[in-house]
């Protein structure tokens, strides 16, 4: 059974980076058939996709966020990070990461963290 | 960017009832497109991908049309369960793009 278990601080002060974990089990981050995605929630944008790694590291970052938001890996320790700088109250939202299946049948996010709520304030 | 568009933005239904659930991209998707169920506190499940893949248990009651720029979550008898928030997200392109998500409540 896949699950992905995030970690990381739920409160960052304005300009500040937020550094989020996602701890996979159950299955590996170097697996071809899998992408692996941070998505984020807020009452006034909904779900907003951030960005996936790629099973070989390379990455993809939301266009709107690329100037400041890195994911990165760690393969030894399975697991995935998001590092978002310049952090405001607009990146107030809960954190999720989530399993990107590639088939041939198509993608889906089937496997979710439990989220994180991160509240951005000084 | 793809923008998607749910309808209604709430349904009001009584258990029993038949779920029609509209999703609208702004250019076509082709087929790549993904439905989830939200419920208050979880994160999101997936529910039905592409033209007819679905998530692992996911009862029968639950049914995907369309293609293009125009596709239907259909909700045959409603459970109490089924009350819920669902979003439709599309993969064809980049960014991911979701809906804003469509509230199925109890009448």
């Amino acid at each position: 059974q896949v699950q992905l278990q995030q970690s990381g601080s739920g409160l960052v002060r304005p300009s500040q980076t937020l550094s989020l974990t996602c701890s996979v089990s159950g299955a590996s981050i170097t697996t071809p058939a899998y992408y692996w995605t941070w998505i984020r929630q807020s009452p006034g944008k909904g779900l907003e996709w951030l960005g996936y790694i790629y099973f070989n590291g390379g990455s993809y970052p939301n266009p709107s966020l690329r100037s400041r938001l890195t994911i990165s890996r760690d393969t030894a320790q399975n697991q995935f990070s998001l590092h978002l700088t310049s952090m405001t109250a607009a990146d107030t939202a809960i954190y999720y990461c989530a399993r990107d299946l590639q088939t041939g049948y198509g993608v889906a996010f089937d496997v979710w963290g439990q989220g994180t709520a991160v509240r951005v304030s000084s | 960017e793809v923008v998607m568009t749910q309808s209604p933005a709430t349904l009001s239904m009584s258990p029993g009832e038949r779920a029609t659930l509209s999703c609208r991209a702004s250019q076509s998707v082709r087929s790549n497109l993904a439905w989830y169920q939200q419920k208050v506190g979880q994160a999101p499940r997936l529910l039905i991908y592409g033209r007819s893949s679905r998530a692992t248990d996911l009862p029968a009651r639950f049914s995907n049309s369309g293609s293009e720029t125009e596709f239907n979550l259909t909700i045959n008898g409603l459970q109490p369960e089924d009350f819920a928030v669902y979003y439709c997200q599309q993969y064809s392109f980049l960014p991911r793009t979701f809906g804003p998500g469509t509230r199925v409540e109890i009448k």
